[in-house]
């Protein structure tokens, strides 16, 4: 089974970008979309964007179109997102996720599975 | 964009109660919804997807119910680490984007 392990925490200044990093091991990484999903403190979920690494064709939540990068290193299987013009309300913890898929048929499936650990981005000056 | 509203935000119940969280969605979602525990400090973990199958290693007294823009979980009798935050999920394919609810907290009576 794939596992998802994420960088480790950053604290970022107001204006500056952070880069997280996503480390898939155990199973399919190219096949199957990779997706960003943030929690700000005390908040719920909010999906900003996802690849399909074997396409590298990223897709964006609206909310951060322009502000943000989702990329995937299939070499590595490794997926990154790179989020811009950092402000306060970015403080979040970040965690990416993967697109699961059906067993049978290997059609990719409506849910997430698995999960990252999260990352903590503090953005503060 | 199809917005999916919980409820209640919360529920205050004992162990062994039953639990029944709520998920309505704007438009139709036919049967494509999926719904995670998430306990403070950890990631979500997928507990059931496309409205009523169970995640592996998922015990039987989490089930999913309902179609179209209602959908419900039960918990049958609530176990001490049942208490955490519920989300429902769902997948849109034009524009593709998921969307998640605000958000069910089961909290200890």
């Amino acid at each position: 089974q794939v596992q998802l392990v994420q960088s480790g925490a950053e604290v970022k200044k107001p204006g500056s970008s952070v880069k997280v990093s996503c480390k898939a091991s155990g199973g399919t990484f190219s096949s199957y979309a990779i997706s960003w999903v943030r929690q700000a403190p005390g908040q719920g979920l909010e999906w900003m964007g996802g690849i399909i690494p074997i396409f590298g064709t990223a897709n964006y939540a609206q909310k951060f179109q322009g502000r943000v990068t989702i990329t995937a290193d299939e070499s590595t299987s490794t997926a990154y997102m790179e989020l811009s013009s950092l402000r306060s309300e970015d403080t979040a913890v970040y965690y990416c996720a993967r697109e699961g898929y059906y067993d049978s048929s290997g059609d990719s499936g409506y849910w997430f599975d698995p999960w990252g650990q999260g990352t903590l981005v503090t953005v503060s000056s | 964009e199809i917005v999916l509203t919980q409820s209640p935000a919360t529920l205050s119940l004992s162990p062994g109660e039953r639990a029944t969280l709520s998920c309505r969605a704007s438009q139709s979602v036919s049967s494509y919804l999926a719904w995670y525990q998430q306990k403070p400090g950890q990631a979500p973990r997928l507990l059931i997807y496309d409205a009523s199958n169970r995640a592996t290693g998922i015990p039987a007294r989490f089930s999913g119910s309902g179609s179209g823009t209602d959908f419900t979980l039960t918990i049958s009798s609530l176990e001490p680490e049942d208490f955490a935050v519920y989300y429902c999920q769902q997948r849109s394919n034009w524009p593709l984007t998921w969307t998640f609810g605000q958000g069910t907290k089961v909290e200890i009576k």
